[in-house]
């Protein structure tokens, strides 16, 4: 069965930062993962996914993940965080060819200090 | 942003009776999802359809159905509500990008806050 870790719950950093929020997944064979973004009282926004090809991958809102086989991670970055940023990340991995059934992590939420 | 719409969007409702939320898209897309969404479980998997009258269960399918009688519509009904059944309610719809072994991006509704009492 395919699983997610964010070990992190919560973070905090000051704008204008950077910022790494860790993910891990379990899955069997070449994952499919996304990383999504969910404002309070919001739905989730996707800021960027991988399937397959090169391994950094850019997304919205200047976010990048890095995907390592060897690690199980799926990393998501960015250089320089704005207050805007503040919000729960969710890291998901898909199944085989219904990407569509993905499996969720717990969650981390950022809090943007001034 | 994707045409997903869900109703109700609120709802308070006793236990024991029965619910029945409504995800509606205007995209045409042919797999549709009902995740529930509580306080460190993230989202989880509740049914899912992959076109009309075909649906299958999620991780978490108790106590739920669902129905698709037309492509836009996709109906999840609590058939009796249970205070565990309070929660937010996320509909999700994909498509498949045309790569081989159909990869899809799901799009993601704005919920339903149920409270049971």
């Amino acid at each position: 069965a395919q699983s997610v870790t964010q070990p992190d719950i919560h973070i905090t950093v000051s704008e204008g930062a950077s910022l790494e929020l860790r993910c891990n997944y379990s899955y069997g064979a070449t994952p499919y993962l996304f990383w999504y973004v969910q404002s309070p009282g919001q739905g989730l926004q996707l800021l960027l996914k991988y399937f397959s090809g090169d391994t950094l991958v850019q997304g919205i809102k200047g976010f990048e993940a890095e995907f390592k086989r060897s690690q199980s991670s799926f990393n998501l970055r960015k250089p320089s965080v704005h207050w805007s940023d503040a919000a729960e990340y969710f890291c998901a991995v898909g199944a085989g060819t219904n990407a569509g059934k993905s499996t969720f992590g717990d969650g981390t939420t950022l809090t943007v200090k001034p | 942003d994707a045409g997903i719409t869900q109703s109700p969007r609120h709802k308070v409702t006793e236990t024991g009776t029965p619910v029945t939320l409504r995800c509606h898209q205007t995209e045409n897309h042919r797999y549709m999802y009902w995740y529930r969404q509580d306080p460190g479980h993230g989202l989880r998997l509740i049914h899912y359809s992959y076109g009309v009258k075909d649906t299958d269960k999620g991780e978490v399918s108790d106590g739920y159905s669902v129905s698709r009688s037309k492509t836009e519509d996709f109906l999840l009904t609590l058939e009796s509500a249970t205070s565990s059944q309070t929660s937010v309610y996320f509909c999700a719809i994909s498509e498949s990008l045309g790569l081989a072994g159909g990869v899809k991006t799901q799009y993601f509704g704005p919920g339903t806050r149920l409270l049971v009492l």
